[in-house]
């Protein structure tokens, strides 16, 4: 199985902040990788798949970065509704795995 | 609009087996994968794995190989997600999702509201 590393496990910023979030994959996944932001009590949303390709409708202050192992989601010029915990996931390979999660309070 | 319904909260007791529904609509169900992921309380989340709703081919995440079945109903758009021999830490909120693109690319997007299964004695 692959192994999906995120970093920081939470992480406190303020609004207007700039936010990044680390993601690491134990073995190469080329550029399938998608991040997703959970609310509580709400299923997870898509923001960013393809490691950089912002889905529709989400804001263009979100941006993803990265390729192989290592990747980053940024967030810059955190706005009130972007408190919620970030998972990146790895698209390349059965069984999909999930990061274990970034709180950004 | 593309929408996934799941079924209403369970609560079962230690060896049962649940069965979740999907109900999807706003597209072409036999075109896109569905996907199971659950979140256990307080956890992150999980992929027990897919199914292809125009063959009914499925592939299981390894941790629930011989517990999960994966079926679908192409008649009412239905698909849905069977769990057997639940254990206390089977509790959690289970979700279906739609695959985001039509060859498959392992992304979800929608994702169905949840269903939180209870397992209790």
């Amino acid at each position: 199985d692959i192994q999906m590393t995120q970093s920081p496990s939470s992480v406190s910023a303020s609004v207007g902040d700039r936010v990044s979030i680390t993601c690491r994959a134990s073995q190469g996944i080329g550029s399938w990788l998608a991040w997703y932001q959970e609310k509580p009590g709400k299923a997870p949303k898509l923001l960013i798949y393809a490691a950089s390709t912002l889905q529709r409708g989400v804001p263009s202050r979100f941006s993803g970065s990265g390729s192989g192992t290592d990747f980053t989601l940024t967030i810059n010029g955190l706005q009130p509704a972007d408190f919620a915990t970030y998972y990146c996931q790895q698209a390349n390979s059965s069984p999909l795995t999930f990061g274990g999660g970034t709180k950004v309070e | 609009q593309v929408q996934l319904v799941q079924s209403e909260a369970e609560v079962k007791k230690p060896g049962a087996s649940v069965k979740v529904s999907c109900t999807a609509s706003g597209y072409i169900f036999t075109n896109y994968y569905i996907h199971w992921v659950r979140q256990a309380p307080g956890q992150g989340l999980e992929w027990m794995g897919w199914i292809n709703p125009n063959t009914g081919n499925t592939i299981y995440a390894p941790s629930f190989q011989g517990r999960v079945t994966l079926t679908r109903d192409t008649s009412v758009n239905v698909a849905y997600m069977d769990l057997s021999s639940l254990r206390s830490d089977d509790t959690a909120v289970y979700f279906c999702a739609r695959d985001l693109r039509a060859a498959r690319h392992n992304y979800f997007d929608p994702w169905g509201q949840g269903t939180q299964v209870t397992v209790s004695s």
